[in-house]
């Protein structure tokens, strides 16, 4: 059974850094195609994808928050790491991590990714 | 223009069928893609419901009963999520997804209302 839980700060003043850990089990890092992707909800509106991790070390962010976001994972490749600088108010939100599964065609290049389980979130509030 | 546009809100009654769309932007062909569909109820994080392409490529997430279903009309360039026998439990926010550029893209989300 596959599960994942995020942990971290859930007030960080504004400007700070956030950082938050995804906590999984029942897979391995290690397996080709496998990954681990980071989603946030701000309070009552849609989800937004912000990044993902490959078994690989390779690694993707949202185009908009890319200057901002840093995902990496411990050498045990037990746990992935988000990292949010500058945070600011806007970003208040649930904060997701969720298994991947590559999806690869290589005679087309085409590529996706099915992010299923979900950790439970953990609400990340950003104020003074 | 947003990449998925999908409609804020839709009723439908107890035993009914619901189609919710999935729009992808003019530039994007709704025919290359997988669309990702997810359910949200309130207090709980998005479940996986299933994936479509086309009936040969197609994936029903393991649980999902068979009344959940995808569809695409090419025409309108989008991804229909089909809910049949509405019951009470589908009332949910329903997002879709697709993997556009190497990252993940979601919809808006639909809210659904089984009334």
């Amino acid at each position: 059974q596959i599960t994942l839980r995020e942990s971290g700060p859930t007030l960080v003043t504004p400007t700070e850094t956030l950082t938050l850990t995804c906590t999984f089990s029942g897979f391995s890092l290690n397996t080709r195609g496998v990954n681990v992707g980071w989603i946030r909800q701000p309070p009552g509106k849609a989800l937004e994808w912000l990044g993902v991790i490959y078994w690989n070390d390779d690694k993707r962010y949202s185009p908009s928050l890319k200057s901002r976001l840093s995902i990496t994972t411990d050498t045990s490749k037990n746990h992935v790491v988000l990292t949010m600088t500058n945070m600011d108010p806007v970003d208040t939100a649930t904060y997701y991590c969720a298994h991947g599964t590559l999806y690869y065609e290589f005679w087309s290049g085409y590529d996706d990714n099915c992010f299923d389980p979900w950790g439970q979130g953990i609400l990340v509030i950003v104020s003074s | 223009q947003a990449v998925l546009t999908q409609p804020s809100s839709l009723s439908a009654s107890p035993g009914a069928s619901a189609s919710l769309t999935c729009t992808l932007r003019s530039d994007i062909n709704v025919e290359t893609f997988r669309i990702y569909w997810f359910q949200q109820r309130p207090g709980s994080p998005p479940q996986y419901l299933l994936r479509y392409r086309s009936d040969s490529d197609k994936q029903q997430a393991s649980g999902v009963p068979s009344r959940f279903s995808g569809l695409k009309d090419a025409s309108a360039n989008a991804g229909i999520l089909v809910i049949s026998g509405l019951q009470s439990e589908d009332e949910a926010e329903y997002y879709c997804m697709i993997w556009h550029n190497s990252a993940g893209v979601f919809g808006g989300g639909t809210k659904l209302t089984v009334l």
